[in-house]
């Protein structure tokens, strides 16, 4: 299975801030990647398919990049409800798999 | 639109088998695979397996000798089932399809299910 492992796994920021979350592929899985974003007692929401591609309705704040094993989502201007927990995962491969989770605080 | 609602025994006794259903409402039944995954409390999501209209399925090794994942057509439904059940399985149960794209645009509600004895 590819391992996929995301960095940090949690820190606080302050609304304003510009953040990266970092995530890498074992091995390479092109730009079969997706971000999700989670928050409490909620189903993971889709923010970005196909590395870079932003979801309908996802504020343009969001982007991601990379390709191959290395990944980033960046959130320009952290917003309040922008605190969260934020999840990659591969769909390059069976089984799919997820980061372990990246938790955005407030500080 | 497609949305999914999901059903099932949020409560389990250890050696039990797990059971939820997610009814698909709205969208091609017939267009997706149909994913279940799980999150312990606490943790992080785990993908366990998909199932497309025709009973093709995609399980994760990790759990393939214990589930099995199933359709019913006619009623737009799919189904895992989860077998010899531990406290380990504990977890948020979800089910989950794609949208335009090949990532889990469209989750259910989530269903708790707690493995005690």
């Amino acid at each position: 299975a590819i391992r996929m492992t995301q960095s940090p796994s949690s820190f606080s920021a302050s609304t304003g801030d510009r953040v990266t979350i970092t995530c890498r592929a074992s091995q390479g899985i092109s730009n079969y990647l997706a971000w999700y974003q989670q928050k409490p007692g909620k189903a993971p929401k889709l923010l970005i398919d196909a590395a870079s591609t932003l979801q309908s309705g996802v504020p343009s704040r969001f982007s991601g990049s990379g390709s191959g094993t290395d990944f980033t989502l960046t959130i320009n201007y952290l917003q309040s409800e922008d605190f969260a927990a934020y999840y990659c995962q591969q769909y390059y491969s069976y089984p799919r798999t997820f980061g372990q989770g990246t938790k955005v605080e407030i500080k | 639109q497609v949305q999914l609602q999901q059903w099932g025994a949020g409560l389990l006794k250890p050696s039990e088998t797990l059971s939820l259903t997610c009814g698909v409402y709205g969208g091609s039944f017939s267009a997706y695979y149909w994913n279940w995954i799980r999150q312990p409390p606490g943790k992080g999501l785990e993908w366990i397996g998909e199932i497309n209209h025709t009973g093709t399925t995609n399980y994760n090794p990790s759990l393939k000798s214990r589930v099995s994942i199933s359709v019913d057509t006619s009623k737009n439904q799919f189904s895992l089932k989860l077998s010899s059940v531990t406290a380990a399985d504990t977890a948020v149960y979800y089910c989950a399809t794609y949208g335009s794209g090949s990532s889990l645009d469209y989750w259910g509600q989530g269903t708790l299910v707690t493995v005690s004895s």
